[in-house]
């Protein structure tokens, strides 16, 4: 079965500081990874993604996301928080395998960003 | 940059009624999906369509029926509405196969009373 865990309900970051976070996924073939964000009744705006190649995806906004296989795992990095990030992250699966269309999504992570 | 419509974006219905929300795709986008996320939720998958045809379909209710037409515009058609039925509806939609990006639409917040 597919899934994703988002591990963390809530991650706090003072401005300037880097931030992680988190992602693990499980799929039966290889994965297709994606990192939204939503911000207060607003849809998900795409960040990035992982297909293959490079283990470490640059995205939006300074974002970035780094791919490991061993740990099934695609946490999303920034080297320096900003306020303006302050918003719900989800990450999201799809396997290379089956259901071509279909999108497994975490539950979410609230990312505050404090000055 | 033209992004996904979605309309209405509130909707009051009363419990045992019916509700379509309509989705209108990025131009030339050729797959619509339709998610619905619960308060403090992810969004959950409830169906996609590509040209026009039901591509994957998800955790939707066989109350819930929905299509896609010949302009690649989408409807979602609940009926027998119940309370729990009250969430954010998010339309997106892509281009091509492979892994394509979706781009998502504002949503429309149904609140079943």
């Amino acid at each position: 079965a597919q899934s994703v865990a988002q591990p963390e309900d809530q991650v706090n970051v003072a401005e300037g500081n880097p931030l992680t976070v988190k992602c693990t996924y499980s799929v039966s073939g290889n994965p297709y990874l994606f990192w939204y964000v939503q911000y207060p009744n607003r849809g998900l705006q795409f960040l990035l993604k992982y297909i293959t190649g490079d283990n470490l995806v640059k995205g939006s906004y300074g974002f970035e996301a780094e791919f490991n296989k061993s740990q099934t795992s695609f946490h999303l990095k920034k080297p320096s928080a900003l306020v303006s990030d302050s918003a719900l992250y989800f990450c999201a699966v799809r396997d290379s395998r089956y259901n071509f269309n279909k999108f497994y999504f975490g539950s979410g992570t609230k990312l505050n960003v404090k000055p | 940059a033209a992004g996904v419509i979605q309309s209405p974006r509130h909707l009051i219905k009363e419990k045992r009624e019916t509700a379509t929300l309509k989705c209108y795709p990025i131009p030339r986008h050729d797959t619509v999906y339709w998610y619905q996320q619960g308060p403090g939720q992810d969004p959950q998958f409830l169906i996609s369509f590509y040209e026009k045809m039901q591509s994957d379909k998800g955790s939707i209710p066989d109350r819930f029926s929905a299509q896609q037409f010949s302009d690649y515009h989408s409807e979602l058609n609940m009926s027998s509405l119940e309370l729990g039925d009250s969430a954010l509806y998010f339309c997106a939609s892509s281009l091509g196969r492979g892994v394509p990006v979706q781009y998502f639409g504002p949503g429309t917040r149904l609140t079943v009373t």
